[in-house]
């Protein structure tokens, strides 16, 4: 079994500093790792994903993340804040479907990114 | 836009009825999977269907049913209704059947109140 914890509810940031968000997971295989924003009234989109290639991956709109095996992480960060980054963000595990090569993915609660100006 | 609708986009219905939600995939995508998310919670993974047929299923009861046509488009099925299943209910679509090792697109989703 699988599963995310993503460590804040909320982050709050003044814009033009940096953000962090935190993610956990467990998982009995090699996972596939995923963060996703959702922004008001709009559908979910792909922000970057780990798939055992480089650890240090690099996603759209300046933001980042580190896999970290043994810390069980993989945190997103950006540089510098911007107004439009105020969204609802998802870290999501995906592990091996037991037939058919599919995976079954696993979303954490959500962290509520919050920009101030 | 990603090029995956869902209609309706609102939905109200009555506890114990029957409710289909349906799911336009991106064009040249084959693969197609459901999301149910509670106020205030990360999405969970209903199913999946892979060229016509289920080949990945979350924890979700058998009244939670789906079936996806040759053009690719989709339909989620709920029977008797229950007021916990008021939800965003999302549909993603992908190339291939590892629904999230290429990227997946979402649509809009379908709001549903069962009351």
């Amino acid at each position: 079994a699988q599963s995310v914890t993503q460590l804040d509810s909320h982050v709050s940031v003044s814009e033009g500093t940096p953000v962090l968000l935190r993610c956990n997971y467990s998982s009995s295989y090699s996972p596939s790792l995923f963060w996703y924003v959702q922004h008001p009234n709009k559908g979910l989109q792909l922000l970057l994903k780990y798939t055992s290639a480089a650890t240090l991956v690099k996603g759209i709109n300046g933001f980042e993340a580190e896999f970290k095996k043994s810390e069980t992480s993989f945190h997103l960060t950006k540089p510098s804040a911007h107004m439009s980054d105020a969204a609802e963000y998802f870290c999501v595990v995906s592990v091996p479907y037991s037939s058919g090569g599919s995976y079954i993915p696993t979303f954490g609660r959500g962290t509520s990114l919050i920009v101030h100006p | 836009e990603t090029g995956v609708t869902q209609s309706p986009t609102h939905l109200i219905k009555t506890r114990g009825q029957q409710v289909t939600l349906r799911c336009s995939s991106q064009s040249g995508h084959n693969t197609v999977s459901w999301y149910q998310q509670a106020l205030g919670q990360g999405p969970q993974f209903i199913f999946q269907y892979y060229r016509e047929e289920e080949n990945g299923r979350g924890n979700f009861p058998p009244r939670f049913s789906g079936l996806q046509f040759p053009n690719y488009s989709s339909e989620l099925n709920v029977n008797a209704l229950e007021l916990d299943d008021s939800a965003l209910y999302l549909c993603a679509s992908s190339l291939v059947g590892r629904v999230l090792n290429t990227e997946a697109f979402f649509g809009q989703g379908t709001r549903l109140t069962v009351v």
